[in-house]
């Protein structure tokens, strides 16, 4: 139980695109998810923190106009990369506080490349 | 604001060895310590650890928390190539959101 759909799971996309990233709780309500994003042989850093129903609160340093969430409904957020720059060419995942995984489910995962 | 400090960065091993990876934190609201693996996609969940000096184990793995000196580590006895990894630590501090910070990981590798 507790599974976290992340789509799609890689995407290739040219300098100036946006590109979408969903995720959706399966079998729970996720009332609040996380994005985080990895660079090569770096740690999961904390983008954003979505809350159904209201603003997402960004971390220090990230272009809310640039990476746009939404969360709309109870089981599903997205992360919009809008503008696309070779340089945001990351790992992107989510996280939701869930009943299972000791508190947390993570979603698979989006390779987002730039060219 | 919360830190979370992992040592050694990257370790590379033969088979069979034992290996001990460390994590030290410096937060404003414990409430948990997680360890998870990570392969090519997404962490894969490993330990919680919420109090002190109680060994969490499974298998090959175990790990435990110092909430005193404000550390964890993760021991893996005869390792495997599976075992080649990132293994990240994370600390829970506390507040409404149940928001994670993560440690820069540490890359094990594990030679035949």
């Amino acid at each position: 139980g507790a599974v976290v759909s992340q789509h799609p799971s890689w995407v290739i996309c040219k300098s100036g695109t946006s590109v979408k990233i969903e995720c959706r709780s399966l079998d729970f309500q996720a009332t609040t998810m996380f994005w985080y994003r990895q660079f090569p042989k770096q740690s999961l850093m904390l983008m954003a923190t979505s809350n159904e129903g209201s603003k997402a609160t960004y971390e220090q340093g990230v272009e809310k106009d640039k990476f746009l969430i939404n969360h709309a409904s109870l089981t599903l957020s997205t992360l919009t990369v809008t503008s696309a720059h070779p340089e945001d060419s990351s790992f992107y995942i989510c996280s939701a506080p869930s009943w299972a995984n000791y508190g947390y489910t993570f979603g698979s995962g989006t390779r987002l490349t730039v060219v | 604001e919360d830190k979370v400090v992992q040592s050694p960065l990257s370790l590379v091993v033969h088979e069979g060895d034992t290996v001990t990876l460390n994590c030290s934190y410096e937060v404003t609201n414990f409430r948990s310590l997680l360890w998870y693996k990570q392969e090519k996609k997404a962490p894969t969940f490993l330990f919680m650890l919420t109090s002190s000096g109680i060994e969490k184990k499974s298998g090959r793995l175990s790990s435990i928390l110092d909430k005193k000196e404000l550390f964890s580590i993760l021991n893996i006895t005869a390792t495997q190539t599976g075992d080649s990894a990132v293994y990240l630590c994370a600390v829970n501090s506390g507040g409404s959101n149940y928001k994670l910070t993560f440690g820069k990981g540490t890359l094990l590798t594990v030679n035949p």
